[in-house]
């Protein structure tokens, strides 16, 4: 069984370019969440997803930010025209749908915006 | 969501155990209690989690207070390989949303 599968692991993107971030999460999840990791800081929350919905985006910026989680196939975090500031590690989790239960994290996109 | 107060950090020495402190003096009844630590440069990993009563796997052991307003993870021999950032996180059972909030965590140095 396979764990939490994020790709591109790097990616660098030029200001005013867009970003594309996928997960995969482990068979049998349908919870995905997405969390941002600045340089030197913790882990902030941004987006948690059930397949086809978004069920909590209190964590994401307002503007050009936005997580699809589709009926077949990987959760998209999507950065449109990013900026210097939207260099970080982005990572997802998923878990099964009882709260209790560990969520399982993949090893990140490290995005650089140049 | 309840919050969580930990040590900026903590050091071991090899092979010796680890007791990693949480505090969480507003805990409700609901709140599962969750440790998770992250390597460097990786994502965070699951370590261990409980509600009530005290809690033992392969990784470690977990420790709550009668009153769960305390909580304490426990390392049992440290090794190099255990340095790491470890976040204590309480997780409501009852709410909408399951999400992890994440603090800032306990930097664990292993020293050889």
């Amino acid at each position: 069984n396979a764990g939490v599968m994020q790709n591109p692991r790097h990616l660098v993107r030029r200001r005013g370019q867009e970003a594309r971030l996928r997960c995969s999460p482990m068979k049998g999840h349908s919870h995905v969440y997405w969390y941002r990791q600045l340089p030197e800081e913790g882990l902030k929350f941004m987006v948690y997803l059930q397949k086809e919905n978004i069920i909590d985006e209190s964590g994401m910026p307002k503007e050009r930010f936005s997580a699809e989680f589709p009926k077949e196939g990987p959760s998209i975090l999507r950065i449109q025209q990013v900026v210097r500031g939207d260099s970080a590690a982005y990572f997802c989790a998923s878990s099964q749908q009882a709260v209790e239960t560990e969520a399982f994290f993949g090893q990140g996109t490290r995005l650089t915006v140049v | 969501d309840a919050k969580t107060t930990q040590p900026n950090s903590m050091e071991s020495n090899e092979e010796e155990p680890v007791h990693l402190p949480c505090n969480h003096s507003t805990i409700s009844g609901t709140d599962y209690i969750h440790w998770y630590r992250q390597l460097p440069s990786q994502g965070p990993e699951y370590v261990i989690h409980g509600l009530t009563s005290n809690v033992n796997n392969r990784m470690a052991s977990l420790a709550i207070a009668e009153d769960r307003k305390s909580s304490t993870l426990i390392l049992h021999r440290a090794t190099l390989r255990d340095a790491a950032v470890y976040y204590c996180i309480l997780r409501d059972v009852s709410g909408a949303t399951n999400k992890l909030i994440f603090g800032t965590g306990t930097l664990l140095a292993v020293q050889p």
